[in-house]
């Protein structure tokens, strides 16, 4: 049984950078069937994609964010991690880890979520 | 402004029928990207309704069904139950820039009456 846990801090200061990790346990992060991703969703709002990575390290970012998101894999410890540079209270939000299939499939696979808020 | 458009709420009595609309564009759905749907109840991560236009995972009831056809697509949801209410996102891919990316509807909130 695949399981996601993502973690990190829960509040992070304006300008600063946000940092999450999500760590896969169940599966391997180097299989080459699959896409790991990020998705947000600020308090009562919709879903947004951040950014997807291959287990080889090729990252695809949301072209809205991309001049702030990297996007990393660990294969040895079995996690991706995301980091979003200059955060504002605009980036306070229920963050998401999660896999899907190569080739457009769905997101199959989440984690349960983590609140990070942006407040000094 | 999502680049897939959902009405934000529908709603029906129970035991009956409702449609949820994804319009997209020629970028998109157009572009014979897949429509995938994905149902959030309170407090919880979005679980995979449904897969490839029209296909339900392992579990899912079949009260649920999808459909796509041009740039849009529809979840419709037959004998509603008070357990149905969530809030529901369709997804797809989208390729208008260098590279296709993931895109999301807005969100539909359903109110079982």
């Amino acid at each position: 049984q695949l399981q996601l846990q993502e973690s990190g801090p829960g509040l992070v200061k304006p300008s600063e950078t946000l940092s999450l990790t999500c760590t896969v346990s169940g599966g391997s992060i180097s299989s080459s069937s699959y896409y790991w991703g990020w998705i947000r969703q600020p308090p009562g709002k919709g879903l947004e994609w951040i950014g997807s990575i291959y287990y080889s390290g090729s990252t695809y970012y949301n072209p809205s964010l991309k001049s702030r998101v990297t996007i990393s894999v660990d294969t040895s410890k079995n996690q991706f991690s995301l980091k979003l540079s200059s955060v504002t209270a605009a980036d306070t939000a229920v963050y998401y880890c999660a896999r899907r299939g190569i080739a457009a499939r769905p997101w199959r696979d989440w984690g349960q979520g983590t609140l990070v808020t942006v407040s000094s | 402004q999502s680049v897939l458009t959902q009405p934000p709420s529908v709603s029906g009595a129970p035991g009956q029928r409702v449609t949820i609309s994804c319009t997209g564009s020629s970028s998109n759905i157009g572009a014979g990207y897949d429509v995938h749907w994905y149902q959030q109840l309170p407090g919880t991560a979005p679980k995979l309704l449904i897969y490839g236009n029209s296909n339900r995972p392992s579990g899912v009831p079949d009260r649920f069904s999808g459909s796509k056809s041009g740039t849009s697509a529809s979840l419709a949801i037959t004998g509603l139950q008070a357990e149905d209410e969530a809030d529901y996102y369709c997804q797809s891919y989208d390729s208008s820039l260098s590279a296709s990316h993931v895109v999301f509807g807005g969100g539909t909130k359903l109110t079982v009456l």
